[in-house]
């Protein structure tokens, strides 16, 4: 199993350019998640997916739209880059379950750099 | 508000020598604990958890933690450090709120664990 995987790996935008970034998990999870991890603010809840169909605002949402138009897929979009996002993007699917004890596994990040 | 601190930005430490990564928690409610560990340019990985029961957690790598609720700490140990385990460490928390039907957490900023050989 490739279990969570990321494309692209690196990335460099213009201001004002969009961009779409995949997340894939083969572990027919439920939940996905879209973080950011910026040095000294360790990681920040972008977006989240509770199942096929459904989003939800994290902590950070503005500037970001995602879609969950298969179970297994997770795309983050930026519509219009700004040098404030300029990060390192993670995501991360976690299985079913009511009593969130469950752990979730992370894809190897992309490394966005916004000019 | 809920949150997680690991108080210690970086932790230096020699090779066979024992290592401590702190963390602190202020939840609402019984609190669910997760370790994570990131070695560089990679994704974070999971380390252990505490949900209930005993207070001391076992996980991978040779690392545990120890739950303590009256001091609201969950750090992270290891009798012996290796110079493989340098890397970025980093403590969550469930996110209460939203009780188990996300699974989201809340993570800390993150710990540096320098292993010196």
């Amino acid at each position: 199993n490739a279990g969570v995987t990321q494309t692209p790996k690196f990335r460099v935008l213009k201001t004002g350019q969009s961009m779409t970034l995949l997340c894939a998990q083969d572990m027919n999870h439920e939940y996905m998640y879209w973080y950011r991890q910026d040095p000294g603010m360790g990681l920040r809840l972008i977006h989240y997916s509770v199942g096929e169909g459904t989003t939800a605002k994290g902590e950070v949402p503005d500037g970001y739209n995602v879609s969950r138009l298969k179970k297994q897929n997770f795309l983050l979009g930026l519509e219009s880059a700004a040098p404030s996002q300029t990060s390192v993007y993670f995501c991360a699917s976690g299985p079913l379950g009511t009593s969130g004890a469950n752990e979730q596994f992370f894809g190897p990040g992309t490394r966005l750099t916004v000019l | 508000a809920q949150s997680v601190a690991q108080p210690e930005d970086q932790v230096n430490v020699a090779e066979g020598n024992p290592l401590t990564v702190k963390c602190t928690y202020s939840v609402s409610g019984n609190p669910y604990l997760f370790w994570y560990v990131q070695y560089p340019n990679r994704g974070l990985q999971f380390l252990l958890k505490y949900i209930t029961g005993d207070n001391l957690v076992k996980g991978s790598y040779g690392f545990e933690a120890e739950f303590n609720k009256s001091q609201t700490s969950f750090h992270l140990k290891k009798p012996s450090a290796l110079v493989s385990d340098s890397a970025l460490y980093f403590c969550a928390v469930r996110d209460p709120f939203y009780g188990g039907a996300t699974n989201k957490l809340i993570f800390g900023t993150g710990t540096l664990l320098a292993v010196q050989p």
